[in-house]
């Protein structure tokens, strides 16, 4: 079963605005990353965040930690019909070589950016 | 091309035949991992491989599956007597272990399996 929980399951913006998705996880992490999935496709790496950073910027997105809630949020800023997509985080215990680097992924969210 | 290929990427069989899937990570990558995902789901988590060790299996992997790496570089993963329950897509991911411990998982684009 999934760990991970995201909110919204879906959203719906025009082109422009800012999409903002909610991730929560349950146990203790290294990192969270972000991916993003077209349909029927793969997933492309957003961002990483570490467990001990609060905050970061790529580019568009800005992605925020808090690890005492166990919460995290993605921003898409000034979004453009391209960002179509469904976003996944992805939380990752990272806790020694050999229990793996293993990603739990949320069940994402349907974003749609409307031109 | 130098990204993670997988091969094929859509396969259609019939209950109880065997597949087998083939995943080419990015050259100097010596983590390569497996996930299954559902429709509306995000990826599960299967087993992963660092070099040509199998390091973790998921519970999600039953005796029917099984995966193998043999000199560290691709990998395949074979489902026997496929069941409808088989039916997904599924995904290969491969990654860079870093001296600090994290590293940066790269998904191919996948295998959609149905099973009729």
């Amino acid at each position: 079963s999934q760990q991970g929980e995201e909110d919204p399951q879906a959203l719906s913006i025009q082109e422009g605005e800012n999409a903002t998705m909610n991730c929560s996880y349950k146990t203790s992490i290294n990192n969270l990353q972000w991916y993003r999935q077209n349909s029927g496709r793969g997933l492309v790496h957003l961002i990483l965040i570490r467990s001990n950073e609060r905050e970061k910027h790529s580019g568009r997105l800005r992605v925020t930690l808090d690890t005492s809630k166990k919460s995290s949020s993605l921003l898409i800023t000034a979004s453009r019909a391209a960002d179509t997509a469904s976003y996944f985080c992805a939380s990752s215990g990272g806790l020694g070589e050999t229990s793996g680097s293993r990603l739990t992924f949320g069940e994402g969210t349907q974003l749609t950016v409307n031109p | 091309d130098t990204g993670v290929s997988q091969n094929p990427r859509h396969k259609i069989t019939k209950r109880g035949q065997n597949v087998t899937f083939r995943c080419d990570p990015i050259s100097e990558h010596n983590r390569l991992y497996w996930y299954r995902q559902t429709l509306g789901q995000g990826p599960e988590f299967l087993t992963y491989f660092q070099n040509e060790a199998q390091l973790e299996k998921s519970r999600l992997l039953s005796d029917r599956f099984s995966a193998e790496r043999p000199k560290g570089s691709f990998s395949t993963l074979e489902i026997q007597r496929t069941e409808q329950g088989d039916s997904a897509m599924y995904l290969c991911a491969s990654s860079l272990l870093a001296t600090w411990g994290i590293d940066t998982q790269y998904f191919g684009p996948g295998t959609r399996l149905t099973v009729l």
